[in-house]
């Protein structure tokens, strides 16, 4: 099965850029969409397609895919950026075909 | 706007089944892919099943095929998860979410419905 692997989590002060990563094997052949989740909350897509935002989405949240890492890039952090941080794509080789990342969360110092 | 309301969580012993529904509003349901994925307590997404928008096609995660099904009802707006022979491992929170047209990912949620699998 396909498996994209986040760090557990990011540390990040507040104004700094955080950068969240995918890796999994020839990622970039993929199309990575990118969630926010809060506590208690339904999930969230903050970026679609590698690098484009859904209507409503700040552009200081960017993705990048490239390799075998996808980055989601988080700038001008702001408290309400603290939340999980699931990748996710599509792929038939193994038992789902919609796979997530492990999930990363994002702590703003 | 998309509205998506699951129900029909709770409580049941292992072995035993339930019915999820999830009633959606603020869009053309008949023209679009549904989802459940599922979050068990503390842990990550798992993506468990699909239906096509005109419910000809259906897809399962592997850890339920053959005990869970997904069906709709285009007339009422309405998705639905059958789980039958249900386990310990099943519980977590359930979430319908829509398909993102032409893209291979989910673009709403609704707020999800829990179901615990305990004796």
């Amino acid at each position: 099965s396909y498996v994209l692997t986040q760090p557990p989590s990011v540390s990040v002060a507040p104004g700094q850029t955080a950068r969240i990563s995918c890796g999994a094997d020839n990622i970039q052949s993929k199309a990575v969409h990118w969630y926010q989740q809060k506590p208690g909350q339904a999930p969230v897509l903050v970026v679609f397609d590698d690098d484009d935002r859904p209507a409503g989405i700040p552009e200081r949240i960017s993705g990048s895919n490239s390799g075998n890492t996808a980055t989601l890039t988080i700038s001008r952090v702001e408290a309400g950026d603290e939340a999980d941080y699931y990748c996710q794509v599509w792929d038939t080789s193994g038992d789902h075909l919609y796979v997530f990342g492990t999930g990363t969360k994002v702590t703003v110092l | 706007q998309v509205k998506l309301v699951e129900s029909g969580g709770g409580v049941v012993h292992p072995g035993g089944s339930l019915r999820l529904s999830c009633a959606a509003s603020g869009f053309t349901f008949r023209s679009y892919g549904m989802h459940w994925v599922r979050q068990a307590p503390g842990k990550g997404l798992e993506w468990v099943t699909f239906i096509r928008y005109d419910g000809g096609n259906t897809y399962y995660a592997d850890s339920v095929k053959g005990r869970f099904f997904i069906s709709r009802d285009n007339s009422k707006n309405t998705l639905h998860l059958q789980m039958n022979s249900l386990r310990a491992e099943d519980t977590a929170v359930y979430f319908c979410a829509k398909e993102m047209m032409n893209y291979l990912t989910f673009d709403s949620w609704g707020q999800g419905t829990l179901v615990t699998v305990s004796s």
